[in-house]
């Protein structure tokens, strides 16, 4: 069926370390994987995306690894600060559809 | 405006009444997303505009929920009949269309007392 789950619910980081987020799929069909960041009272909000035929993508900050054999999806977001506290969904997309199915969600918290 | 507008941004309504909730997408956006999220939920997909025409409706939770476009910018989703359980914040996104990268508007909170 259709699921994309995450390991943990919350997530508490030290400011300046490195926050790893992890995400677990079970649709293989899926075309792209994508990472929301969430802040209370507002929308979700684009932060990365990677297409099912890579393995790794970066952005500012950012890095998603995507590991196909295990249907296992992370954000790695370096030197985390505290406005990177939020709620982080992983989401999976059918290329030509568009139809985003997300997860549940790990809050992140960044202590200073 | 620049972002993805929603109203109203709170709607209290009684069980069994009809409301109507807006989407205003970014201008030149032409596919067009309604998602509802419950406390402590990721969003649930319900319905996908592709200009005018509706995509996937296959969210949509039952026939009380009809959504439209009718020139392929605003949208308004509508609810009949509502029930307690229909209680959730009701977010819209637009997106280009070959674009992963959806901007969601701030939500409309729905209360059903």
């Amino acid at each position: 069926g259709e699921s994309v789950g995450l390991h943990l619910p919350t997530l508490s980081v030290q400011e300046g370390d490195n926050s790893i987020i992890n995400c677990a799929y079970s649709n293989s069909a899926s075309d792209y994987f994508i990472w929301y960041k969430q802040e209370s009272g507002k929308g979700p909000q684009f932060i990365i995306d990677i297409r099912s035929n890579m393995d790794k993508r970066q952005g500012q900050r950012v890095t998603v690894l995507l590991n196909k054999t295990v249907k296992h999806l992370s954000l790695q977001i370096a030197a985390t600060q505290p406005g990177d506290s939020a709620v982080y969904f992983c989401a999976e997309n059918r290329g030509g559809g568009f139809k985003t199915i997300f997860g549940a969600g790990t809050r992140l918290f960044v202590k200073a | 405006g620049a972002g993805v507008s929603q109203t109203p941004s709170n709607k209290v309504t009684e069980k069994g009444k009809y409301v109507e909730l807006r989407c205003d997408p970014i201008s030149g956006h032409t596919a067009l997303y309604w998602y509802r999220q419950s406390l402590g939920q990721g969003p649930e997909f319900l319905i996908y505009f592709q200009g005018t025409g509706a995509a996937d409706d296959s969210g949509l939770p039952n026939d009380r929920f009809f959504a439209v476009r009718p020139e392929g910018s605003v949208s308004t989703l509508k609810i009949q009949r509502t029930e307690r359980g229909d209680s959730a914040v009701y977010l819209c996104a637009s997106s280009l269309a070959s674009s992963t990268e959806a901007f969601f508007g701030q939500g409309t909170r729905l209360t059903v007392v």
